[in-house]
């Protein structure tokens, strides 16, 4: 399975801190997405990184991807309450989620 | 352009019963998968359709799922006979294609079997 795996299970920060979260992931891929998941709701779409893009920006979204490592971080800056959610990896390979990174943003 | 619906978004039902979720996807998107997360796990894969057909269905814990998709539109997932490890939140997304394309969720569907 291409399974993502995300790291750290739970992470605790200030408003207006950066989080950053890591996925992992078993072998070679097409594209990896980024999605959050609000309490009660629905996974909704991040953003997609193509596996010969090495970063990717939208709004104070920073993806990475290292193939050669097969992994990928998320960096949220300047982070606010609102971003507080789960959040979850998958290459389009297969489309199978981790348990995800418990992000609370405390204001 | 409308979102994924599921319905029911919550059911309550005793082990022994039966169940039935239904899922709309967005209109024109071929591929559509089901999900289910226990809580604080993970977002465990059950199956992914490719229109009307099964592309994979490896994720179907036993024979008491079964899952399908009538004209490659609208989905169900039925469980029959529900035991208690099958309560869970059981989420439908859809997407217009198999890679490069965005997941669309719907909100899912509680289910408690008690």
């Amino acid at each position: 399975s291409q399974q993502g795996e995300e790291d750290p299970q739970a992470l605790s920060i200030q408003e207006g801190e950066n989080a950053t979260m890591n996925c992992s992931y078993k072998t070679s891929i097409n594209n990896l997405q980024w999605y959050r998941q609000n309490s009660g709701r629905g996974l909704v779409h991040l953003i997609l990184i193509r596996s010969n893009e090495r970063e990717k920006h939208s709004g104070r979204l920073r993806v990475t991807l290292d193939t050669s490592k097969k992994s990928s971080s998320l960096l949220i800056t300047a982070s606010r309450a609102a971003d507080t959610a789960s959040y979850f990896c998958a290459t389009d390979d297969d489309m199978r989620f981790g348990a995800g990174t418990r992000l609370t943003v405390k204001p | 352009e409308a979102g994924v619906t599921q319905f029911p978004s919550h059911s309550v039902i005793e082990k022994g019963q039966t169940v039935t979720l239904r899922c709309d996807p967005i209109s024109g998107h071929d591929n559509l998968y089901w999900y289910r997360r226990v809580m604080g796990k993970e977002i465990k894969f059950l199956l992914h359709f490719v229109k009307e057909s099964k592309q994979d269905e490896s994720g179907m814990p036993n024979n008491r799922f079964l899952a399908e998709r009538t004209g490659g539109t609208y989905s169900t997932l039925k469980v029959q006979p529900a035991e208690l490890e099958d309560s869970g939140v059981y989420f439908c997304a859809s997407s217009r294609q198999r890679h490069n394309s965005p997941l669309h969720f719907g909100n899912g569907t509680r289910l408690t079997v008690t």
